[in-house]
């Protein structure tokens, strides 16, 4: 059972180059999510997509941006990578619109910007 | 901004004891609360769910929900120490569409 599936695991970036983090669920579920985790931070909703076609931005989108390419992938893109965006970012999904829903997470990108 | 307080611990218990993990929320209207673990290193694990007021069982683990006072507890009994981890609680968060809040989680250490 893959569930979802977080690619690359780990990745080191000089501050400004550019890098698509990929995430695809096979749950069939409509709402996908990325967050970041830092330490004392917790879990940060960096990118949210609802629905196939729809994105919107949670608590911390600047220097992100998201594609949903179908119901299944939602990728994140850093376009000039700065040292504060070095974290721990995971991907997740549920199969409802509204309310009452937990998440199903990725297993995380660990992402380091020198 | 929807908030939600977890003591960031360490808890720490001995082996075979209780262990209980305390998260309050802002918001009244809260009507679903999750409890994630994560282990170091690893990504959060749902391990409960509970709507109602009131108690929900699930073999060692339970929790507690109390709307009124805008608390949520999970305990552990016969705590293990493959139970140390971070526990994160999560209510809806503030956009309407599935999202969630967490809080910053508490760690727990259960010493053999």
């Amino acid at each position: 059972n893959a569930g979802v599936t977080q690619t690359p695991k780990f990745q080191v970036l000089k501050t400004g180059q550019s890098m698509t983090l990929q995430c695809a669920q096979d749950m069939n579920h409509n709402s996908m999510y990325w967050y970041r985790q830092d330490p004392g931070m917790g879990l940060r909703l960096i990118y949210y997509s609802a629905s196939e076609g729809t994105t919107d931005k949670g608590e911390v989108p600047n220097g992100y941006n998201v594609s949903r390419l179908n119901k299944r992938e939602f990728s994140l893109r850093l376009e000039s990578a700065a040292p504060s965006q070095t974290s721990v970012y995971f991907c997740a999904s549920t199969d409802a619109q509204g309310f009452n829903q937990p998440q199903h997470f990725g297993d995380g990108t660990r992402l380091s910007i020198l | 901004q929807k908030e939600v307080e977890q003591n960031s611990g360490p808890l720490s218990v001995p082996e075979g004891a209780i262990a209980s993990l305390n998260c309050t929320y802002s918001d009244r209207g809260s009507q679903s609360f999750f409890w994630y673990r994560q282990y170091s290193g690893k990504s959060p694990e749902l391990i409960m769910s509970i709507y109602s007021n009131g108690d929900k069982e699930d073999g060692r683990f339970t929790a507690q929900l109390n709307k009124a006072s805008q608390y949520v507890s999970l305990l552990i009994r016969d705590s293990q120490p493959s139970d140390s981890a971070t526990y994160l609680c999560a209510v809806p968060g503030w956009s309407g569409y599935s999202t969630l809040t967490f809080g910053k989680g508490t760690m727990l250490l259960v010493s053999p």
